[in-house]
């Protein structure tokens, strides 16, 4: 099946480190596309957070990295603040589908 | 500076018809595969559809295909959806984007958005 799973909502303490993973399939990841991570606050335009699995762009603080393991991706977020409140997206490409695909998106809430 | 600006969003009742415009400011436009992407109020985002640097190349997502067209105009920097056909589910902020370098890479910039409501 051709989805990207993402939990709904994950959350931690100030300082604490978690974990967002995004699972795919044979079509997408497992075929070698890479997944790349956005973070959007409310009312606002998603921000390319991670590429290309494990590289940061420019201005993305060093707290934020990718990892990947088979078929699933995952952000992790060390020395959690409260600015890093909002919802997060992976993305990638998918063959059966011919296009692009979107994980459904993770709440994370700072406690 | 380096932005995105949608325009054409707004209320049309089901059935009819719209046509979003992307205007790009300063970056060279057409070096840049194009994108639009959607976002129902309170969900997730979904790919729309993409288009490569000329306009020869182009794919769409299936909840779309056969009523939404993507186009561009490299001497006017500006991407285009036209929408016919719309229905209720069509409802959601519509952002133009760039994207990196071959579809399905990183969107590297995107647009402030535009709402279209669907509705009688």
């Amino acid at each position: 099946q051709s989805v990207l799973t993402q939990p709904p909502s994950v959350s931690g303490a100030p300082g604490q480190r978690v974990t967002i993973s995004c699972t795919g399939s044979s079509s997408n990841i497992g075929a070698g596309y890479e997944v790349n991570w956005y973070q959007q606050f409310p009312g606002k335009a998603p921000t390319l957070l991670i590429y290309d699995n494990i590289n940061r762009p420019s201005g993305v603080p060093d707290r934020f990295s990718g990892s990947l393991s088979g078929t699933t991706v995952s952000l992790a977020i060390t020395g959690l603040q409260a600015e890093d409140e909002a919802d997060y997206y992976c993305q990638s490409y998918d063959d059966s589908l011919s296009g692009v695909l979107f994980g459904g998106g993770t709440k994370l809430t700072v406690l | 500076e380096v932005q995105l600006v949608e325009s054409g969003g707004g209320p049309v009742q089901p059935g009819g018809s719209l046509r979003l415009s992307c205007e790009a400011f300063q970056f060279t436009f057409s070096i840049y595969w194009m994108t639009w992407v959607r976002q129902t109020p309170g969900k997730g985002l979904e790919w729309v559809a993409h288009i490569n640097q000329d306009g020869s190349e182009e794919e769409s997502a299936a909840s779309v295909k056969g009523r939404f067209t993507i186009s561009r105009d490299n001497a006017k920097d500006s991407l285009y959806l036209q929408m016919n056909s719309l229905r209720a589910e069509d409802t959601a902020v519509y952002y133009c984007a760039r994207v990196s370098y071959s579809p399905g890479s990183q969107i590297d910039l995107w647009g402030q958005g535009t709402m279209v409501i669907v509705s009688s």
